[in-house]
């Protein structure tokens, strides 16, 4: 079945700070989807997108379907950012999740 | 606000015990999932229903889980009996038509097997 990769696993900044999170996968998706879970626990949706790129406030996303992978842009980082980030790619109906990405952001 | 909900939020049980989670999709959405988080596996897919019939389970441990959808409104995730590695949080996810549609997760549902 399709793999989903994210990198980096863990990242810290500094709150104003700029990150990039990359998510690849090794088949061909239907279309992709990325989530922030909170400390809580809830997944919020950010970005449903197959290819092309979305923004989202300080958020923005771009896949490139043809090359496989999707990033998850966040400018001027501020606490409330922290937790984990998620990509995952539909393939055939069904989701298929990357490890996610565990942020924190420091005041 | 069109939201997936689920209930009970947290369940603490002994092994050996029936466990039953319950989920109302987002009104009109016609896709259910259920979503299983671990540490070692991650998020994955255990069993999803398309107009309340299932159509894949392959996710799910058989011989001690079963998933229902009642009606349009409700969908159960049923284990029978449970053990410690069933430990994990379990989310419902729901989609209106179309295959490739965005879905939208619930709270979840935080089960501890003691």
């Amino acid at each position: 079945g399709i793999q989903v990769e994210q990198s980096p696993p863990d990242l810290i900044l500094q709150e104003g700070a700029n990150s990039t999170l990359r998510c690849n996968f090794s088949d061909s998706v239907n279309n992709l989807q990325w989530f922030h879970q909170n400390p809580w626990g809830q997944l919020i949706n950010l970005f449903y997108i197959p290819s092309g790129t979305k923004q989202n406030g300080r958020l923005s996303a771009t896949t490139v379907a043809t090359e496989r992978y999707s990033l998850l842009y966040i400018s001027s980082s501020q606490t409330t950012d922290s937790g984990v980030y998620f990509c995952a790619a539909n393939q055939g109906g069904k989701l298929i999740f990357g490890q996610g990405t565990e942020l924190s952001v420091k005041p | 606000d069109a939201r997936v909900t689920q209930t009970p939020r947290h369940k603490v049980t002994e092994m050996g015990q029936e466990v039953t989670m319950r989920c109302q999709p987002i009104l009109g959405h016609n896709t259910v999932f259920w979503y299983r988080q671990t540490m070692m596996q991650g998020l994955e897919l255990l069993a999803y229903f398309r107009n309340r019939a299932p159509l894949d389970d392959s996710g799910m441990p058989k011989d001690r889980f079963s998933a229902e959808m009642p009606d349009a409104t409700l969908a159960t995730l049923k284990i029978q009996p449970s053990e410690p590695r069933d430990s994990a949080v379990y989310f419902c996810a729901s989609q209106e038509a179309g295959v490739y549609n965005e879905q939208f997760f619930g709270p979840g549902t935080r089960l501890t097997v003691l």
